[in-house]
């Protein structure tokens, strides 16, 4: 079963606007959420996490908000600029599991200018 | 970035023939990941190791084997390929307090 979802394949945007990417999970062991960002022919990389002790982190443009009650968490991209155009994938890592994640399917966005 | 290099970066090969994919690194990093990220399933750990000779199945592991026999070098092994485990794998590697992974560029590979 898929424990980290993230229900949007895509989502397109327009330069200067916000974007905003969902995941869910279903695992109430998860204590830390990251989130990748993956160009094309590129590995993933780090952008930001949460740990389920907060609930918003913020970096720059880049904010990322957990709701433990719904088991959902959102990485909100003000301004949006046409370089963040890649894959996002959340992931989470469950308090027993060391320093193992579980990732989502992946959200591609696109900004368009 | 971290010293994370992948090898071969492409690879085609034919079912039924074994392939090994390297993964190296020049962190010192304690733990190290052999991930595949495929449409739809986003990216799925398929075997990791924290330390020398201390490997663990994932969640994708049939198919598959892995040996690190030193801290910088983590070996995936497809024992018998086939068309199933097309993909690009990733390698990824973390220290021992870190909660964040850094990714290898990627192998891609074609089993026809």
């Amino acid at each position: 079963d898929q424990q980290v979802k993230q229900n949007s394949p895509s989502l397109s945007v327009q330069e200067g606007r916000i974007s905003i990417l969902n995941c869910d999970y279903t695992n109430s062991m998860f204590d830390y959420f990251l989130w990748y960002k993956k160009y094309p022919a590129e590995g993933p990389t780090f952008l930001i996490s949460i740990s389920s002790i907060k609930d918003k982190n913020e970096d720059g443009r880049f904010t990322v908000f957990l709701n433990k009650s719904a088991k959902h968490l959102s990485l909100h991209i003000v301004p949006s600029q046409p370089g963040d155009s890649a894959v996002y994938f959340c992931a989470a890592r469950e308090e027993t599991s060391g320093s193992r994640l579980t990732f989502g399917e992946g959200t591609q966005l696109t900004v368009n200018p | 970035d971290a010293g994370i290099t992948q090898s071969p970066r492409h690879k085609v090969t034919e079912t039924g023939t074994p392939v090994t994919l390297r993964c190296h690194q020049t962190e010192n990093h304690r733990y190290m990941y052999w991930y595949r990220q495929d449409p739809g399933h986003g990216l799925r750990l398929i075997h990791y190791s924290y330390g020398v000779k201390d490997t663990d199945k994932g969640e994708v592991s049939d198919g598959y084997s892995v040996s690190r026999s030193k801290t910088e070098d983590f070996l995936l092994t497809l024992e018998s390929a086939t068309s199933s485990q097309t993909s690009v794998y990733f390698c990824a590697i973390s220290d021992y307090d870190g909660n964040e992974q850094f990714f290898g560029p990627g192998t891609r590979l074609t089993v026809l």
